[in-house]
């Protein structure tokens, strides 16, 4: 079974500021890595798919890259609604989340 | 557009089964999708619990393949979650959702229900 270890646990920025998250295989993925964002009380939200596609109506702002065991999700330029939970998924496997926060 | 809503009781006691139900709307269950639950502890991270097609075929999580059973009822539009023998570990919030494309069945899901809290107690 595949673990996903995400890094930071928490990343304290501004809005305005680059956002960068780190998402680590134990081992390859073969590419097929995906990001949700999740906001206190909500349902997570699709942000990215097969790594680096972005879902419909996610902004540009978001990008993900990486390749084997480690993936990278990127927020260009922070904005407040950014601020909330992010999970890589791999198959059955989730990370265990990074928080942005203020 | 698709939309998906939880439902069952919010109360389980242990050592007996936990049953949900999805309702799809807006959308044919019979196409090629894979309809799937994930649950998340009180303050902890998602599981992925297992999906089933429209053929009915399923797959599950290993860690809870002996306690889970997932139906599909397309005349009603609607799949289910059987979950045995609960313990408090089992609290959650569940959720159904829909893969975004049914190559195989661990697809990202790109449409979630709004969740539905389920507390294992006596």
């Amino acid at each position: 079974e595949i673990l996903l270890t995400q890094s930071p646990a928490t990343l304290s920025l501004s809005p305005g500021e680059r956002a960068t998250l780190s998402c680590r295989a134990s081992q390859s993925v073969r590419g097929y890595l995906a990001w949700y964002q999740q906001k206190p009380g909500q349902a997570p939200i699709l942000l990215m798919y097969d790594t680096s596609k972005r879902a419909t109506g996610i902004p540009a702002r978001f990008s993900g890259s990486g390749s084997g065991t480690d993936f990278t999700l990127t927020i260009s330029s922070l904005e407040p609604k950014d601020f909330a939970v992010y999970y890589c998924q791999q198959g059955l496997t989730f990370g265990g989340g990074t928080k942005v926060e203020i | 557009q698709v939309q998906l809503r939880e439902s069952g009781p919010g109360l389980v006691k242990p050592s007996e089964t936990l049953s949900l139900t999805c309702v799809v709307s807006g959308y044919s269950m019979n196409s090629a999708y894979y309809w799937g639950w994930i649950r998340q502890p009180p303050g902890k991270g998602l599981e992925w619990i297992g999906t089933i097609y429209h053929t009915g075929s399923t797959f599950y999580n290993p860690s809870l393949k002996s306690r889970i059973t997932i139906s599909l009822d397309m005349s009603k539009s609607q799949f289910s979650l059987e979950l045995t023998s609960v313990t408090a570990a089992d609290t959650a919030v569940y959720y159904c959702a829909k893969t975004r494309v049914a190559v195989q069945p661990l697809e990202p899901f790109d449409v979630w229900g709004q969740g539905t809290m389920v507390t294992v107690s006596s």
